[in-house]
């Protein structure tokens, strides 16, 4: 099926550790996203690629970077986890025409000890 | 920078009518989105509104008025599967078409 794609669904850290989330989407969107969740906090953007070639700063970019490998795919990477960056993490891809709709990955869940 | 309000919890019986509100602050602001999310799962889009006026898709409808920055989320004969938390997200123009979204409001309807 049609959609985004993220890996992994869980992982947990040891503080100091590196990963990198990986996201891929087979919709030809243009622009992706990565947001983060924490309770209370609704989704926060972390950073975004608005086409292939660019990325920009969100609103809590600090500690994170990003690789937009291709069209379909764009990277989260944390080079030295921290407890604070225990948090839901969603890719996002959306369509510019119309609504401009985000579709979201089924998320990846991240403990860092 | 951008903001919204919205409530953090709405509690309804099933059947009722319920209403959803969010106020935001932006600068270029292209339109208002509604996103459905269940409890471990991802937020899934509802609807979209870019001009003043209600928008209906089945059961569930949206409003805008861009004069007041305000709109709401309006769900009738509500279900026990509505249950559920509620986003509004503005979307505006910072250099690219970027999504901001509020803090979600939890429905919780009961039997």
């Amino acid at each position: 099926n049609a959609g985004v794609t993220q890996t992994p669904k869980f992982q947990v850290l040891k503080t100091g550790q590196s990963m990198t989330l990986q996201c891929a989407q087979d919709m030809n969107h243009n622009s992706m996203y990565w947001y983060r969740q924490d309770p209370g906090m609704g989704l926060r953007l972390i950073y975004y690629s608005a086409s292939e070639g660019t990325t920009d700063k969100g609103e809590v970019p600090n500690g994170y970077n990003v690789s937009r490998l291709n069209k379909r795919e764009f990277s989260l990477r944390l080079e030295s986890a921290a407890p604070s960056q225990t948090s839901v993490y969603f890719c996002a891809s959306m369509d510019r025409s119309g609504a401009n709709v985000l579709t979201f990955g089924a998320g990846s869940r991240l403990t860092v000890l | 920078g951008q903001s919204l309000e919205q409530p953090s919890e709405v509690t309804a019986v099933e059947g009722a009518i319920v209403q959803i509100n969010c106020t935001y602050q932006t600068s270029g602001f292209y339109g208002l989105s509604w996103y459905q999310q269940h409890d471990g799962g991802a937020p899934t889009f509802l609807s979209y509104n870019a001009l003043d006026g209600l928008e209906e898709t089945g059961r569930f409808s949206s409003f805008l008025s861009r004069s007041d920055s305000y709109g709401y989320l309006l769900l009738q004969e509500l279900q026990m599967k509505d249950s559920a938390s509620y986003f509004c997200a503005v979307k505006w123009e910072g250099g690219s078409y970027i999504p901001t979204f509020g803090r979600g409001t939890s429905l919780i309807v009961h039997p």
